[in-house]
């Protein structure tokens, strides 16, 4: 079985700081990662994805994560956030093999940017 | 760009009303996937096409849900008869079998939901 946690239901960061949105997931194999963005009743929107290439990933937007084995995190960061960025993110996991591919999210980190 | 097209984006019904959700996913793609998402959590799967076949429903309460993608191609979720807990937004995504986005998963806007 597969989980992510996402540490933080509710973060705040001012107008031009780090955005540090936290996950750590739980896999018995090595896992795919994916962070999507959902802004107010719309649908999901891909941020980024790791997939055992580089464990470094940069995404649309300004984002990028790091998949770090020894810590079992993927935690997302944005050097400096922008009004735009108050929105939902989810982090997910699946299984790196298979057709039937499931992603399982985490519970989701509302981002509000102050101004 | 081809994007993942639901109806109706918004639905209010009253408790014991049959409701359907309808999903036209992008062309090729193979694997449909229903996930409900309840406002404040995130999206937990519901029922899993490959082609016309279900993968997984394991997840669906088949008591009052159901879901078809007959021809393998759209697909249709049906609530009968619909209860207070079942408001949430209803989001569909499609993913391709092959290419650089395999595996990946595009959601269409979702379908919300509330019960009355």
């Amino acid at each position: 079985a597969q989980s992510v946690t996402q540490l933080g239901s509710h973060v705040s960061v001012s107008e031009g700081a780090l955005v540090l949105l936290r996950c750590n997931y739980s896999s018995s194999v090595p896992p795919y990662l994916f962070w999507y963005v959902q802004y107010p009743n719309q649908g999901l929107q891909l941020l980024l994805k790791y997939t055992s290439a580089a464990t470094l990933v940069k995404g649309i937007n300004g984002f990028e994560a790091e998949f770090k084995k020894s810590e079992t995190s993927f935690h997302l960061t944005k050097p400096s956030a922008h009004m735009s960025d108050a929105a939902e993110y989810f982090c997910a996991v699946t299984t790196p093999w298979g057709s039937a591919r499931q992603l399982t999210f985490g519970s989701g980190t509302q981002l509000t940017v102050l101004p | 760009e081809a994007e993942v097209a639901q109806s109706p984006r918004y639905k209010i019904t009253e408790k014991s009303q049959a409701v359907a959700f309808w999903c036209d996913p992008i062309s090729g793609h193979a694997t449909l996937y229903w996930y409900r998402q309840i406002l404040g959590q995130g999206p937990e799967l519901l029922v899993q096409f490959q082609d016309e076949s279900v993968v997984d429903d394991s997840q669906l309460p088949k008591d009052r849900f159901s879901a078809e993608r007959l021809k393998g191609v759209d697909s249709t979720l049906k609530i009968q008869p619909a209860e207070l807990g079942d408001s949430a937004m209803y989001l569909c995504a499609s993913s391709p079998a092959s290419g650089s986005s395999a595996g990946e998963l595009f959601f269409g806007e979702g379908s919300r939901l509330t019960v009355l």
